[in-house]
């Protein structure tokens, strides 16, 4: 699977957006991006995935630059909430089962007053 | 959406007892179940892959003797950690996918382990 590169950390303020970048110029046309979060002790949380088209749910928008190579996670509101290490990960889909997710460093998102 | 429910959340045993943590899938058939561990203030690590029905697949330098998985049933998954010391304590956290291939995985809350 590819690497990717995210920021160590980042601060936003509460009722602002928060745009969370990540790098992943290897990506292959057959990996999808995968956003996750987890907050303190907790399991991570599925956010939001896409291939190349940008996604929006009722968490985040997924926006995925058109060669690929990065994409930028959008929390159009952040909340006090949202402070957590946010996960931008790439899958490939074609090998199956063996697919798996592996989880790098992150970003760490603290939302401040 | 997709609920994963792992047992228990926390765990205190002594040295040498064997330590079993459940991963339910509540709401979808788990065609694979993933375990990870976390160390204090490191990414998750994964250890193993489990495919209903069949072996684990083991990632490198973990020990599949010590770390026993079974997938019985496509909503069930279970990690046993054998003859547990201080150095296996840790945050293990289980991770469930059904067999639809751009579905996302899904996270258990993670079952904090000490051995004393």
């Amino acid at each position: 699977d590819a690497k990717t590169t995210q920021p160590t950390s980042m601060d936003c303020a509460e009722g602002r957006a928060a745009n969370l970048p990540c790098n992943h110029s290897t990506i292959s046309g057959n990996e999808y991006v995968y956003w996750y979060r987890q907050i303190h002790s907790q399991g991570p949380q599925y956010i939001i995935h896409g291939l190349k088209n940008n996604e929006t749910n009722e968490m985040a928008s997924l926006i995925i630059t058109e060669d690929r190579k990065s994409s930028t996670l959008i929390l159009p509101h952040a909340t006090l909430r949202d402070t957590a290490v946010y996960y931008c990960i790439v899958r490939d889909l074609y090998t199956g089962t063996a697919s798996k997710l592996t989880f790098g460093t992150g970003t760490r998102l603290q939302v401040t007053l | 959406g997709a609920v994963v429910s792992q047992h228990p959340s926390w765990v205190i045993c002594k040295s040498g007892t064997s330590v079993k943590i459940e991963c339910r899938s509540l709401d979808f058939q788990a065609t694979t179940m993933f375990w990870y561990r976390q160390f204090p203030k490191q990414s998750l690590m994964l250890m193993a892959t489990s495919n209903e029905g069949s072996k684990a697949t083991y990632e490198q330098g973990v020990e599949k003797d010590k770390f026993l998985i079974n997938h019985a049933s496509l909503t069930l998954s279970t990690l046993t950690v054998t003859s547990a010391h201080p150095e296996d304590s840790s945050f293990y956290i289980c991770s469930a996918r059904s067999g639809i291939s751009n579905q996302p995985q899904h996270f258990g809350d993670g079952t904090r382990l000490s051995i004393l």
